[in-house]
């Protein structure tokens, strides 16, 4: 079955602490994205990537960084940095090198909480 | 102005109800529109895209109205199951970025 694939569902992270937050798919899609959403809010975007070896910043990127290595794969770590991190993230990918005109597809979600 | 912008609702309706959505874009040069639905803790899925001339899947119809830079989704004969949050979410012309409205609730009732 073609998906994207998030892990963990759930992730508690301490205070100082680094988390990474997994995102595999096998679309064969070019673009991925990483959002978040807060209760009651809409979706906002972090970090998005075109193709390997390249990302770019979304609106809200401080505290969180990406890499790209491979096509399938796009691993968001919410660093210390990242105050106030309780929130749902979630990753989608489209296909075409722009993603213009193209919808994206979600993965289920990672919840992550501060213990 | 937000970029793309939703009435949060709720709506409320009886299930066989007809009921309608707008939402309003803010960037002319907008060029693709979509629907999505999402349920109470779940990731967004979607729904249809909305295409100039308007188009129909099944029970549900989404138009897009350039001029006045809005577009909507109609909901025919109203399922228990559709209730949902209903996101509105639109192509800002700008390479590779989908701008999500924060999503109308549908609440439909015996």
């Amino acid at each position: 079955d073609g998906g994207i694939t998030q892990s963990p569902k759930y992730l508690f992270r301490k205070e100082g602490q680094n988390v990474t937050l997994s995102c595999e798919q096998n679309l064969n899609h070019d673009a991925m994205y990483w959002y978040r959403q807060d209760p009651g809010q809409g979706l906002r975007l972090i970090y998005y990537s075109q193709i390997v070896n390249d990302f770019q910043k979304g609106d809200i990127a401080e505290g969180y960084s990406v890499s790209r290595e491979k096509k399938e794969s796009f691993p968001l770590t919410v660093t210390s940095a990242q105050k106030n991190p309780t929130a749902f993230y979630l990753c989608a990918s489209s296909s075409g090198w722009t993603g213009v005109g193209q919808p994206q597809h979600f993965g289920d979600g990672t919840r992550l909480s501060i213990l | 102005r937000k970029e793309v912008e939703q009435d949060p609702g709720p709506f409320n309706v009886p299930e066989g109800a007809t009921v309608a959505f707008n939402c309003t874009y803010s960037n002319s040069a907008s060029q693709s529109f979509f629907w999505y639905r999402q349920d109470c803790r779940k990731e967004p899925k979607l729904l249809m895209s909305v295409y100039s001339s308007g188009n129909e899947d099944g029970r549900f119809t989404a138009q897009l109205n350039r001029a006045s830079q809005y577009i909507s989704l109609l909901i025919r004969d109203s399922k228990l199951s559709d209730s949902a949050t209903y996101l509105c979410v639109v192509n800002p012309a700008t390479a590779s970025k989908l701008t999500f409205g924060t999503g109308t609730r549908l609440q439909v009732t015996l």
